[in-house]
């Protein structure tokens, strides 16, 4: 069974320029995250779909951070325009099952390499 | 809220030396607790978990018990190798939620 990938691995960018993650989950996981880790900080969630609605979008920085999951498939994230403090790594993950599901709490979720973007 | 503290890095250790790395949470309620680990040019991996009080959680010679009383997580394993050379996250979930909490990571550096 394939992971979930992250694509790409690294992104190095200029302030101002536009630049879009993707994440593929694990097939028939209902759930994607995304979450980052800013320079040796914690890892911090970011947003939750279940399919391709957003559940959750509380962690997002601000309005220039852009998620999307047509189809509940994969998932892409648009930074537009990037800003130096956005650089870092992204993480994406899912997990099976439902919203709502009782035992959502206890799910593992699975993670992705990351994509690493600098934006210089 | 939910938090997470472990401890600062970097580690360093020579092989076959005694690891604990440790992990205090603060949470309402019962979550459940994770180490998660990322080796050089990998992505994060769940090493291992622990759902309720007093479950203690092992995999590839690592050992967490989930310590409801002091509210830790201690990673620990007897003999550290090179390969064990990585990132280590503790990381909760709590009760009703999805979002995980994570701590700052603690780099573990094993030298032969």
């Amino acid at each position: 069974e394939a992971g979930v990938t992250q694509f790409p691995s690294h992104s190095v960018i200029e302030k101002g320029q536009t630049v879009t993650l993707r994440c593929d989950p694990i097939s028939g996981h209902d759930n994607l995250y995304w979450y980052r880790r800013v320079m040796g900080k914690e890892i911090k969630f970011l947003l939750h779909f279940v399919k391709e609605s957003k559940q959750d979008e509380s962690g997002m920085p601000n309005n220039r951070f852009l998620a999307e999951r047509t189809g509940g498939t994969y998932s892409t994230l648009k930074v537009q325009p990037a800003e130096l403090e956005d650089s870092g790594v992204y993480f994406c993950a899912s997990s099976q099952g439902l919203a709502g599901a009782l035992n959502l709490y206890q799910e593992t979720q699975y993670f992705g390499p990351g994509t690493r973007l600098l934006v210089l | 809220g939910n938090s997470v503290t472990q401890m600062e890095g970097p580690v360093t250790l020579s092989e076959e030396a005694f690891l604990t790395i440790n992990c205090t949470y603060t949470a309402t309620g019962y979550p459940s607790l994770f180490w998660y680990v990322q080796y050089p040019g990998e992505g994060l991996q769940l090493l291992l978990k622990a759902t309720k009080a007093d479950d203690k959680g092992s995999n590839k010679g690592f050992e967490a018990t989930y310590r409801k009383e002091t509210t830790s997580f201690h990673l620990e394993k007897g003999s550290v190798q090179v390969s064990d050379s990585a990132v280590y996250f503790c990381a909760l979930l709590g009760r009703g939620t999805y979002k995980y909490i994570f701590g700052t990571g603690t780099r573990l550096k094993v030298l032969a």
